[in-house]
């Protein structure tokens, strides 16, 4: 079973650059995420699907950042324009229905921007 | 307030070490709960569930404490391939909570 699929996998970018990131979650995997993680810290949250619907996006910078996930399936995140401390892993996870099941992550994306 | 608190390390353990990872989870709604491994520059993935009554898995034995809001991981006989950062995580309502990370060397 193929696992939770995103590129690319490295980006480099110049700042006020526009960039986007593709996921592809485990077929069936109804909870997309999308989170990103600096060094030495644990991901945290930017926005939650279930299915086509973001039910919280709190976390998400709304005013640099946009997601979408059209017909409840991959998902695409954008940054524009990029700063010098967007640099960090995207990482998108999926997961089943029910609150004990696991989230599965893809290899992310490492953004740096110069 | 964090939703999950870790004490960042570095453990740094000889190899046949034990070593035992603590963390703190603030909402009692908290409805499941993880340890994830992280290597170096790869994506975490799910080392074990921890459930209420404690689970083992080979050398890794894992504890809930509901009542304390603490959970822990219990690393036995240290292998080098056991370095990496240990991530606890809690899911609340659908949404998993991460904290810092535990770094973890074992040195031969």
């Amino acid at each position: 079973e193929a696992g939770v699929v995103q590129s690319p996998r490295y980006k480099i970018i110049e700042k006020k650059q526009p960039v986007a990131f593709w996921c592809n979650p485990i077929s069936g995997h109804n909870t997309l995420y999308w989170y990103l993680q600096n060094l030495g810290q644990g991901p945290e949250l930017l926005i939650r699907y279930e299915n086509e619907e973001a039910v919280d996006d709190s976390q998400l910078p709304k005013d640099r950042f946009s997601a979408e996930r059209l017909k409840g399936v991959d998902s695409t995140l954008k940054i524009q324009p990029a700063e010098l401390g967007d640099s960090a892993v995207y990482l998108c996870a999926s997961s089943s229905p029910g609150s004990s099941t696991e989230a599965f992550f893809g290899q992310g994306t490492r953004l740096t921007v110069v | 307030r964090k939703e999950v608190e870790q004490d960042p390390g570095p453990f740094n353990v000889p190899e046949g070490a034990t070593v035992a990872f603590n963390c703190t989870y603030s909402n009692s709604a908290s409805q499941s709960f993880f340890w994830y491994r992280q290597d170096c520059r790869k994506e975490p993935k799910l080392l074990m569930s921890v459930y209420s009554s404690g689970n083992e898995d080979g050398r890794f034995t894992a504890q809930l404490n509901r009542a304390s809001q603490y959970i822990s991981l219990l690393i036995r006989d240290s292998k080098l391939s056991d370095s990496a950062t240990y991530l606890c995580v809690v899911n609340i309502g659908n949404q998993f909570y991460f904290g810092t990370g535990t770094s973890l060397t074992v040195i031969p």
